[in-house]
């Protein structure tokens, strides 16, 4: 089993849709989570960190499931620019990860007109 | 604002040559980190460096050296291409380690190199 995964998707919506993805990791020892985005041929950058309590920025909201061990985006009123690879990443805990992150392989979303 | 560099952007090998690539980031970042993309797998971290003068094995290390002589700089090395390691290359550099309770889990990452051995 992979360590954090992701529906590769892709998820094709039209603009103004409300979109969701999921993410599952395997450790239940994991300590934070996060969401990047990387366009096309682009490198990955933060989109935004995941709490325990939820949280939203703008029209993305992130959610934390402990006990189920997943983590989800939702991005409402879809724009054209929201076009991307979603990717979900994970600090797993314990010394030997130290300071590294652990990427899901990506969501791509496609918003058409 | 430079941020992260890396250099070349782009390389076509042979197998059995040899390349460096090289990062170089201008935000006076402790640590700094080699990952790749392959289709379908997600970055995947090949070494890591938590301070000038040291490196550390990640994920996928082999046939991959490096080195960190320069707080600044950080070099990948490969000592005898193979088709395998075929791939998009990313330097990434934080100021504090992504465990570190001030750190708010994001890596600075350069624009990529991408890599064709033949």
């Amino acid at each position: 089993r992979k360590e954090v995964e992701q529906d590769p998707g892709p998820f094709n919506v039209p603009e103004g849709a409300t979109v969701a993805f999921n993410c599952t990791y395997s450790n239940s020892a994991s300590q934070s989570f996060f969401w990047y985005r990387q366009d096309c041929r682009k490198e990955p950058k933060l989109l935004m960190s995941v709490y325990s309590s939820g949280n939203e920025d703008g029209r993305f909201t992130a959610q934390l499931n402990r006990a189920s061990q997943y983590i989800s985006l939702l991005i409402r009123d879809s724009k054209l620019s929201d076009s991307a690879t979603y990717l979900c990443v994970v600090n797993l805990a314990g010394g030997t990860s130290y300071g590294k992150l652990t990427f899901g392989q990506g969501t791509i979303l496609t918003v058409h007109p | 604002n430079a941020g992260v560099t890396q250099t070349p952007k782009f390389r076509v090998l042979k197998t059995g040559q040899s390349m460096t690539l090289l990062c170089a980031q201008d935000m006076n970042h402790e640590y700094m980190y080699w990952y790749r993309q392959d289709p379908g797998m997600g970055l995947r971290l090949i070494h890591y460096s938590v301070g000038e003068g040291t490196t550390a094995k990640g994920e996928v290390p082999d046939g991959y050296n490096v080195s960190r002589l320069k707080k600044q700089n950080f070099l990948l090395g490969l000592e005898s291409a193979a088709p395998s390691q075929t791939s998009v290359y990313f330097c990434a550099s934080s100021y504090h380690p992504v465990g570190h309770i001030q750190n708010t889990g994001e890596l600075f990452f350069g624009e990529g190199s991408r890599l064709t051995v033949l």
